[in-house]
């Protein structure tokens, strides 16, 4: 374990379901990310949360919607996923703003969409 | 915008061999990092390596910026080495993004 907790570890979803993806640190970080890796890609950022804001939206379309209630907790929130966007979610924290001060990530959901 | 390139893409060694793998930049970076994806798709970071070289147990790396490139060498390799080495950076300098390139991925054989 890294101190980086997501679940679930997997998921299967119909194209019509509305699901939600955890990610949880108590490792003091007050930066979280959501990466998604597809086969054959590289990571592709998506959200960045910064002291519970939204820093970075990097072109996600809307059936991904992320929500940080406070530092340690991350969601992300799936509806009417297409079976592309399956790939294994990452959510990652940082200590401060920034590659400088390390990424510490979790194990990953590895998403499947039927 | 930047283009990294990872070589080779894919290694496949015997246990206790050495390997170097190498990330090329079209342009300079900022933050080089390096990371290793087990089998189970943990990912670790290994090193934070904007320029110079840094050893950690059997593996080292050395990033010379001005050349745009960086080199992880793995030594003495292990069974648990095997996964997807990625280098990875900071397009912009001080944010807090990642661009990582495709990665190599590495078996080592017992």
């Amino acid at each position: 374990e890294t101190g980086v907790t997501q679940t679930p570890r997997h998921l299967v979803m119909g194209m019509t379901n509305k699901k939600s993806l955890k990610c949880e640190q108590h490792l003091g970080h007050n930066a979280m990310y959501w990466y998604k890796q597809s086969a054959k890609k590289p990571l592709e950022l998506m959200f960045v949360y910064s002291l519970e804001e939204r820093v970075e939206n990097n072109s996600v379309p809307s059936r991904f919607s992320p929500e940080c209630p406070n530092s340690s907790h991350l969601f992300l929130h799936l509806h009417t996923l297409q079976p592309e966007d399956s790939a294994l979610y990452l959510c990652a924290s940082s200590r401060g703003q920034g590659p400088y001060y390390g990424y510490t990530f979790g194990s990953g959901t590895r998403l499947t969409v039927v | 915008g930047i283009q990294v390139e990872q070589s080779p893409p894919d290694l496949i060694l015997q246990e206790g061999a050495n390997s170097t793998l190498r990330c090329n930049f079209s342009d300079s970076v900022n933050n080089l990092q390096w990371f290793h994806q087990n089998p189970w798709g943990q990912l670790i970071n290994l090193f934070y390596i904007p320029s110079g070289t840094k050893q950690n147990g059997r593996l080292s790396a050395t990033t010379v910026a001005t050349e745009r490139y960086s080199l992880l060498y793995i030594s003495s390799s292990q069974t648990t080495d095997s996964g997807v080495y990625f280098c990875a950076f900071d397009p912009q300098g001080g944010s807090e993004k990642l661009v990582f390139g495709k990665g190599t991925k590495l078996t080592v054989n017992p």
